[in-house]
């Protein structure tokens, strides 16, 4: 397998500007995840969907940030405007979530899309 | 969430063992110990889980303390490639891992 695949790998914008990362998990896994990582703040979850579906959205900063997940290969995270304080790496994982528990679920990290607001 | 206390650094010589200690006296008790760790420039990757005993996989071993308010993550031999930041991580039965600011381990050639 390919493991998660994220594009571009590398961003650079201008203030205002619309911003679009795109991600493609691993083949079955059913949940993905974006996170955004930081100097200050370190690797915080951003969003998280099950099967397609936005469970939990509350580490999204505001409302110029949003997400979606058209189909189990696919899902975007999109800023606009972007701002230079939203400059990071931002990464997508993704993995086969059996049920409850969901300690023991493994996440498969992607490369990362380093993103630069001038 | 409980919370974890990590060296912010270490060093090890290559080909020797590293011990890499992790706190976390909060935890509760269905609480699985992840470990985490990233290569620069690349996304995290897992390394290993337990619960209560002793852990091993072709990466590493963990050690779990009997109380289970610490862990070591053991890296038997390590070599320059084993160079990243490890992340300890209790997981409390959901999806949010909480990534502390881990151990940046270095190691000499």
């Amino acid at each position: 397998d390919a493991g998660v695949i994220q594009s571009p790998r590398h961003e650079v914008t201008e203030m205002g500007q619309e911003v679009t990362l795109r991600c493609k998990p691993i083949s079955g896994h059913n949940s993905l995840f974006w996170y955004r990582q930081t100097m200050m703040r370190g690797l915080e979850l951003l969003i998280y969907f099950n099967n397609n579906v936005p469970i939990d959205d509350s580490g999204m900063p505001e409302d110029r940030f949003s997400a979606k997940m058209p189909n189990a290969s696919f899902s975007t995270l999109k800023i606009q405007p972007s701002e230079p304080r939203d400059s990071a790496v931002y990464f997508c994982a993704s993995t086969l979530t059996s049920g409850s528990p969901l300690n023991t679920d493994t996440q498969y990290f992607g490369p990362g899309t380093r993103l630069t607001v001038l | 969430d409980a919370k974890t206390t990590q060296p912010n650094s270490m060093e090890s010589n290559e080909e020797e063992p590293v011990h890499l200690p992790c706190n976390h006296s909060t935890i509760s008790g269905t609480d699985y110990i992840h470990w985490y760790r990233q290569l620069p420039s690349q996304g995290p990757e897992y390394v290993i889980h337990g619960l209560t005993s002793n852990v091993n996989n072709r990466m590493a071993s963990l050690a779990i303390a009997e109380d289970r308010k610490s862990s070591t993550l053991i890296l038997h031999r390590a070599t320059l490639r084993d160079a990243a930041v490890y992340y300890c991580i209790p997981l409390s039965g959901t999806y949010k891992y909480i990534f502390g600011t881990g151990t940046r381990l270095k190691v000499l050639a």
